[in-house]
């Protein structure tokens, strides 16, 4: 049972480039979400799935998108990256209260 | 929407000592707050929770306390040990399914 996981961990991109990060869970849990993290802000939600085919916008979903065709892959997608997106990205999961979280994803943009 | 203010940002405790981390909320319908640890490179992990219908909650050397009249939840933390340090953040359960969290707090235990 591995939990929440995210690939990839750690990356490098341009201005304007694109890229999709990819979170997995094998709890079979309903919802997903996915979250940013920059110094001395805590987490904000991007973007939330609450089942298969279903996404929803969070606080601060600009600039990404997401889809949610499998029940166990939530993917956040950047179409074109800019630096205001370099930060540390986490997906959650949970069946109702308790959200589980992965390692996390690590971007920079130069 | 729902806010959460936690305090303080940051905390330096004597290794035994206790160490007590304060989160207020702005809506009163909210009735799950969550807290969890986050350590150096890796995600928040749940390390206790309580719900509205509960006053306290006690694991071990953590502890939970929540006043809803007042709209204050927090964490304390007894006899803290090296292996407590970290980022904390408290949370709250918002309509939606959703979690609002705190800033966080960097947790020091000096050894």
């Amino acid at each position: 049972n591995a939990g929440v996981t995210q690939t990839p961990k750690f990356r490098v991109l341009k201005t304007g480039q694109s890229m999709t990060l990819l979170c997995a869970q094998d709890m079979n849990h309903e919802y997903m979400y996915w979250y940013r993290q920059d110094p001395g802000m805590g987490l904000r939600l991007i973007h939330y799935s609450v089942g298969e085919g279903t996404t929803a916008k969070g606080e601060v979903p600009d600039g990404y998108n997401v889809s949610r065709l499998k029940k166990q892959n939530f993917l956040l997608g950047l179409e074109s990256a800019a630096p205001s997106q370099t930060s540390v990205y986490f997906c959650a999961s949970t069946d109702w209260e308790t959200q589980y979280f992965g390692p996390g994803t690590r971007l920079l943009v130069l | 929407g729902e806010n959460v203010e936690q305090h303080p940002s940051t905390l330096s405790v004597q290794e035994g000592d206790s160490a007590v981390i304060k989160c207020t909320y702005s809506d009163s319908a909210s009735n799950y707050f969550p807290w969890y640890k986050q350590e150096l490179g890796k995600g928040p992990q749940l390390i206790i929770d309580i719900r509205s219908n509960v006053g306290e909650k006690k694991d071990q050397r953590i502890a939970v306390t929540l006043n809803k009249t007042a709209k204050h939840f927090s964490l304390h933390i007894t006899e803290t040990q090296p292996e407590d340090s970290a980022v904390y953040f408290c949370a709250v359960l918002a309509a939606g399914n959703k979690l609002t969290f705190g800033g966080g707090t960097r947790v020091l235990v000096k050894p």
